[in-house]
């Protein structure tokens, strides 16, 4: 069973400050892991998605890295804005189980707050 | 750009009646997925789709759900005899395969059971 953490929980930086989420996974047999925003009451964004062969992905001011063998991920975010305030979900899959699909286990995110 | 579409964005019901939500997935997408946020937790998954039959269902997807695709387009979830413990934002996500690719979600539907 795949299991997620996400450190901080929350996090209040200054705007135009670098940061950097963390996510940690149990399970390290896993291809690819994604990373979402989602605003408050609203959908799931995705934001990046990095797969296992890869060491980082980027995005604009974002950038993904993936380490398999610790169990790890970390999502960077340079020049943070006060549009970046939302949590972020780290969604590493359950390891494929032959059934066919992609379930995605998520943490419980990191709720960010750009101040301007 | 493509995207998940669900409606209605917010749905109140009463303690055991049924309910339906409503999902457009992306139209070139082969797998079909429901997951469910109850307020303040963790998103959870519920239950896969692929090939018009369930690929996979978590231990919270017991008799009362039900999930249809009733035509090309949209995939449906059903509630059978909604439980005040049902309210939850329920969310329904689509890839194009099963893995390795990239899962989009739509914005989601607010069940209230009343």
């Amino acid at each position: 069973k795949q299991e997620v953490t996400q450190i901080p929980a929350a996090l209040s930086v200054p705007e135009g400050e670098n940061l950097v989420l963390n996510c940690s996974f149990t399970d390290s047999a896993i291809y690819n892991l994604q990373w979402f925003r989602q605003d408050p009451g609203k959908g799931l964004t995705s934001l990046l998605l990095i797969q296992s062969s890869q060491r980082e992905q980027t995005s604009g001011r974002l950038n993904a890295s993936l380490d398999k063998s610790s169990g790890r991920s970390t999502l960077y975010i340079a020049a943070s804005q006060p549009g970046d305030s939302a949590t972020y979900l780290c969604a590493p899959p359950r390891p494929y189980s032959g059934a066919g699909s992609y379930q995605l286990t998520f943490g419980k995110g990191t709720k960010l707050s750009v101040i301007p | 750009e493509p995207e998940v579409t669900q409606t209605p964005s917010h749905q109140v019901t009463q303690m055991g009646q049924e309910v339906i939500l409503r999902c457009v997935p992306i139209s070139n997408h082969l797998y079909f997925y429901w997951y469910r946020q109850i307020l303040g937790q963790k998103v959870e998954f519920l239950v896969s789709f692929y090939n018009n039959e369930i690929s996979e269902k978590s231990e919270i997807f017991d008799d009362q759900f039900s999930v249809e695709r009733p035509d090309g387009s949209n995939f449906t979830l059903k509630i059978r005899s909604t439980k005040l413990e049902d309210s939850a934002m329920y969310f329904c996500a689509s890839t194009r395969q099963g893995s390795y690719t990239e899962a989009f979600f739509g914005q989601g539907t607010r069940l209230t059971v009343v």
